[in-house]
């Protein structure tokens, strides 16, 4: 099955900075990739994907890259503020085979302000 | 429009007790699915539905059971508790079907202790 794997676990930025998270998958069938950002005693939710159709995506200060060759994908944060502290969960899933998200292990950003 | 619910919230045991977690959307969602959550693993899948009538297992099916009660309900039964089984569990329900699964909408989230 697949296997997701992230870097780094912990990051802390000061206020203003880029924060810049990695993962890598092994199932080169996944062709959806996801990030979730979860708050402290919250539930993840859904803050950016990407289809493997596409190299990259944005949305304001966030954006996702893709390198479908190499099998890893990043989430870029610009300008980080103390409200983007949480921990964020990349994912992976295809088409075919087992249709669930197969998540990474987690990365908790702090934002110093 | 409640999205996810499940229950309880919190949930003490004792080893080898039996209890079921259930979930509903109101979202007309064909898919949903059990997470478990563990510090520093990441979200785990226990089982899912990709749609009413079927459940498959996930990454980490030994000691739970499911059941697809219809299109809203999907519920997680733990027939004899074990202190392994001490996490935080997530419902979630989404759209896809045969296609990518789409978004995740989570529940809130269950926290079992199993003494």
């Amino acid at each position: 099955g697949e296997n997701v794997e992230q870097h780094p676990s912990t990051l802390s930025v000061q206020e203003g900075d880029s924060a810049v998270i990695k993962c890598t998958y092994s199932d080169s069938a996944s062709n959806y990739f996801p990030w979730y950002k979860q708050e402290l005693g919250k539930r993840p939710q859904l803050i950016i994907d990407i289809r493997s159709n596409v190299g990259e995506k944005k949305d304001q200060r966030i954006a996702v890259t893709l390198n479908k060759t190499a099998k890893h994908f990043s989430l870029h944060i610009t300008e980080t503020q103390p409200e983007d502290s949480a921990v964020y969960f990349c994912a992976a899933s295809s088409d075919t085979g087992r249709r669930a998200l197969t998540f990474g292990s987690g990365t908790r950003l702090q934002v110093q302000p | 429009n409640a999205g996810v619910t499940q229950t309880p919230k919190f949930q003490v045991l004792k080893t080898g007790q039996s209890m079921t977690l259930q979930c509903a959307q109101d979202m007309n969602h064909n898919s949903m699915y059990w997470y478990r959550q563990d510090p520093g693993m990441g979200l785990r899948l226990i089982y899912y539905s990709a749609s009413e009538g079927t459940t498959d297992k996930g990454e980490v099916p030994n000691g739970y059971n499911v059941s697809r009660l219809n299109k809203r309900e999907f519920s997680l039964r733990l027939e004899s508790a074990a202190p392994s089984q001490t996490s935080v569990y997530f419902c979630a329900s989404s759209f896809g079907t045969r296609g990518n699964t789409g978004e995740l909408f989570f529940g809130e989230g269950s926290r079992l202790t199993v003494l």
